[in-house]
C-alpha cells in the first residue's frame, strides 16, 4: 500500500531535549516536505526536499533541521525543542515537486513540548 | 496577509443536503489549485487539482470550479453524508517554483 509513515504519532517531551520525528514513503517520490498545523493558522511549510541531499527552507524553518540521505526518508529534527513548537506535524511527498502533483500526507505527529 | 482565504470558516449541514465552500486567492503567478479533505486525526487527502485552463472537475459527489480571472474557486458537495464531516483545505501553487499557499480550511459538520 502506498503510504507516508510518520513516527511517533504522539510525543510529550520537555524543553531542550533533542527529538527526531521520522518520515518514510514507499512511492519512490522525489519531493518530500514537512508542515506544522496550528489552530487558526492552517498548514505552514517548515522544510522541503526536492531530492536526495537537496533541502530548502519553507515558511517557518526556525528551530528545525532536516536531512535527506535516502530518497525514502526525511526526518525532522528539533535540536532544542521549545513550547512554541507544540503542534501537529505532517510529512508529505509527491512524485516530482509540489507544484504539479498532489501531495500524499502522513497521518501526523502530535508533539507537546512542556 | 494570507494569500488564500476560505469561507465560511465552519458550517453545519443536514445529511443529504448540498453545500458550497469558497476559496479566494491572490497568488501570482498561478499554477494550479487543489482541494484537500482532512478527516479529524488524519492527514489531508487530495480531492481535485485544477490548472488555469480548467473550469470544473469532479470527484464523486465533490465538484470543484475555478474562475482564474476572478481568482475564485468553489467546492460543491452534493447529497452530503456523515463521512463528509471534515476540514476542506484549498491549496494554490505558484507557477515556476515549488511554493504553495494554504488556506486555513472550511470545517464542515454533517448532522443526521
Amino acid at each position: 500500500e502506498a503510504q507516508v509513515t510518520q513516527n511517533p504519532r504522539y510525543l510529550i517531551t520537555v524543553t531542550g531535549k533533542k527529538l527526531t520525528v521520522t518520515c518514510s514513503q514507499n512511492m519512490n517520490h522525489e519531493y518530500m516536505s514537512w508542515y506544522r498545523q496550528d489552530p487558526g493558522l492552517g498548514l505552514r511549510q517548515i522544510y522541503y526536499s526536492m531530492n536526495v541531499e537537496v533541502t530548502d527552507k519553507g515558511d517557518v524553518p526556525e528551530g528545525y533541521k532536516v536531512s535527506r540521505k535516502e530518497k525514502r526518508n526525511f526526518p525532522l529534527i528539533l535540536e532544542s525543542p521549545s513550547p512554541n513548537q507544540t503542534s501537529l506535524y505532517f510529512c508529505a511527498s509527491s512524485l516530482q515537486g509540489a507544484s504539479n502533483q498532489p501531495q500524499h500526507f502522513g497521518d501526523g505527529t502530535r508533539l507537546s513540548i512542556l | 496577509k494570507n494569500q488564500v482565504e476560505q469561507s465560511p470558516q465552519s458550517l453545519i449541514i443536514l445529511e443529504g443536503k448540498n453545500c458550497t465552500l469558497q476559496c479566494n486567492y491572490t497568488v501570482s503567478p498561478f499554477s494550479n489549485l487543489r482541494w484537500y479533505k482532512q478527516d479529524t486525526g488524519r492527514g489531508p487527502v487530495s480531492l481535485t487539482i485544477m490548472t488555469f485552463s480548467e473550469n470544473t472537475k469532479s470527484n464523486g459527489r465533490y465538484t470543484a470550479t475555478l474562475d482564474a480571472d476572478t481568482k475564485q474557486s468553489s467546492l460543491h458537495i452534493t447529497a452530503s453524508q456523515l463521512s463528509d464531516s471534515a476540514s476542506y483545505i484549498c491549496v494554490v501553487s505558484f507557477y515556476g517554483n515549488n511554493r504553495l499557499a494554504f488556506g486555513k480550511g472550511n470545517q464542515v459538520v454533517v448532522i443526521p
